[in-house]
């Protein structure tokens, strides 16, 4: 079956502009995670969808930084006023209530000029 | 709170050598412990995890981890290694009852013929 989709797999963006990045699951996980990898770094943790709503947002850098996930499954990360500093891999995850096991999409690389 | 440090960033190695890469961690709950695998241009892979029961796990393509209570590790091992392994590797620790994963810096794994 399809794994876990993003789009779009690269984007280069101007200091300052507003930038989206979507996340589709797989069909039929409830839970759904951002993650931002920096070069040389391992995955660090944004968000947690469960479901609509965010569980856990305790990740997110400031409020620039913001996700939705309207009708539980489709989620996109919103970043407002890019930074250089906010380049990186952006990564979605998801799994199912009864996993342990997360199931990673290929990311976003997000350059900001 | 969680860490997870991997003592190397890059381990090299000869093809058909042993290789062991090395993964500590500190909490102050019970964890799940995960290895995830990416390999060049590809997104992150689950190899192993660690939930309960038996203190070695192994993975289908001959890895496999040691969870050490007394010693919060979870070194990754493989016999002989083949070019196919050359990938980077991350170190991942999830407390029960919490859904986000904290990972390591990660190793890089190259294998020389």
């Amino acid at each position: 079956g399809a794994g876990v989709s993003q789009t779009p797999s690269n984007k280069v963006t101007e200091k300052g502009k507003y930038v989206e990045l979507r996340c589709d699951p797989i069909s039929g996980h409830t839970a759904l995670y951002w993650y931002r990898q920096s070069l040389g770094q391992g995955p660090e943790f944004l968000i947690y969808f469960q479901g609509t709503g965010a569980a856990d947002d305790s990740g997110l850098p400031n409020d620039r930084f913001f996700a939705v996930r309207p009708e539980g499954s489709v989620s996109t990360l919103k970043i407002q006023r890019t930074e250089r500093g906010d380049s990186a891999v952006y990564l979605c995850a998801s799994s199912s209530q009864s996993d342990t096991e997360a199931f990673f999409g290929q990311g976003t690389r997000l350059t900001v000029v | 709170a969680q860490s997870v440090t991997q003592l190397d960033s890059q381990v090299p190695v000869f093809e058909e050598a042993p290789v062991e890469l090395r993964c500590n961690y500190s909490s102050s709950v019970s964890v799940y412990l995960f290895w995830y695998v990416q390999y060049p241009n590809q997104g992150l892979q689950l190899l192993l995890k660690y939930l309960s029961g038996s203190t070695l796990v192994e993975s289908i393509n001959g890895f496999e981890a040691e969870f050490n209570k007394s010693q919060t590790s979870f070194h990754l091992r493989k016999p002989s290694v083949h070019i196919s392994d050359t990938a980077e590797y991350f170190c991942a620790v999830r407390s029960k009852g919490a859904q986000k994963l904290v990972f390591g810096q990660g190793t890089r794994l190259t294998i020389n013929p």
